[in-house]
């Protein structure tokens, strides 16, 4: 069974760096064809795909997000980190973690909670 | 980026009813398509991938086809559980991108 948690703060004020933690557990992340990715979705408004990292270790972002973000990996600890830096209102959102799968490209098979994220001053 | 749009953006249906989703992609992306369901409050749910293949444990009352531009999702029979928000999202290429969502709801 796979299971996939988001853990981080819950309020931030603008300028400041967000850190997700994803923790998860029943696959492995050197599994060939496997990823785990990041999307978020506002208050109301539908979902943005914002980071993946592969089994091999290579990384895609989001090309309108990709100057603040980044995301790495600790096989040894089953988690996946994202930073996004220079935090703003507008990036007010649940975040989310998914396990990726290939096939026909990488979609979304497990999702985890996601985490608020909210950003004022 | 390629863009994903979904219509309608949102419908009235009535359970037992056949309704229709319909995604289009800005350039032709084969069969790199997927689908979700998202309820209120909850993270989504995979349907199908690549276009046309029920996810495991999905009903089968949920289809997916399609291909190159133009795809939909059919639900054969509304049942009340269905009433949700459904994203598609493309995997052809490495910038995943979804669908701005099509919201079904009870008429």
């Amino acid at each position: 069974q796979i299971t996939l948690k988001e853990s981080g703060p819950t309020l931030m004020k603008p300028t400041q760096t967000l850190t997700l933690t994803c923790t998860f557990s029943g696959f492995s992340l050197t599994t060939n064809r496997v990823g785990v990715g990041w999307i978020r979705q506002p208050p109301g408004k539908a979902l943005e795909w914002l980071a993946l990292i592969y089994w091999d270790g290579d990384k895609r972002y989001s090309p309108s997000l990709k100057s603040r973000l980044t995301i790495t990996k600790d096989t040894s600890k089953n988690q996946v980190v994202l930073t996004m830096t220079n935090m703003d209102p507008v990036d007010t959102a649940t975040y989310y973690c998914a396990h990726a799968r290939s096939w026909y490209g990488y979609y979304f098979d497990d999702w985890g909670q996601g985490t608020l994220v909210t950003v004022s001053s | 980026d390629i863009q994903m749009t979904q219509s309608p953006s949102s419908l009235s249906a009535s359970v037992g009813d056949r309704v229709t989703i319909t995604c289009r992609a800005s350039q032709s992306i084969n069969s790199y398509l997927n689908w979700y369901q998202q309820k209120p409050g909850k993270a989504p749910n995979l349907l199908i991938y690549a276009a046309s293949n029920l996810h495991s444990g999905v009903p089968s009352r949920f289809s997916g086809s399609g291909s190159g531009t133009d795809f939909t999702l059919t639900i054969s029979s509304l049942q009340p559980e269905d009433f949700a928000t459904y994203y598609c999202q493309q995997s052809f290429t490495t910038s995943l991108t979804f669908g701005g969502g099509t919201k079904v709801a009870i008429k």
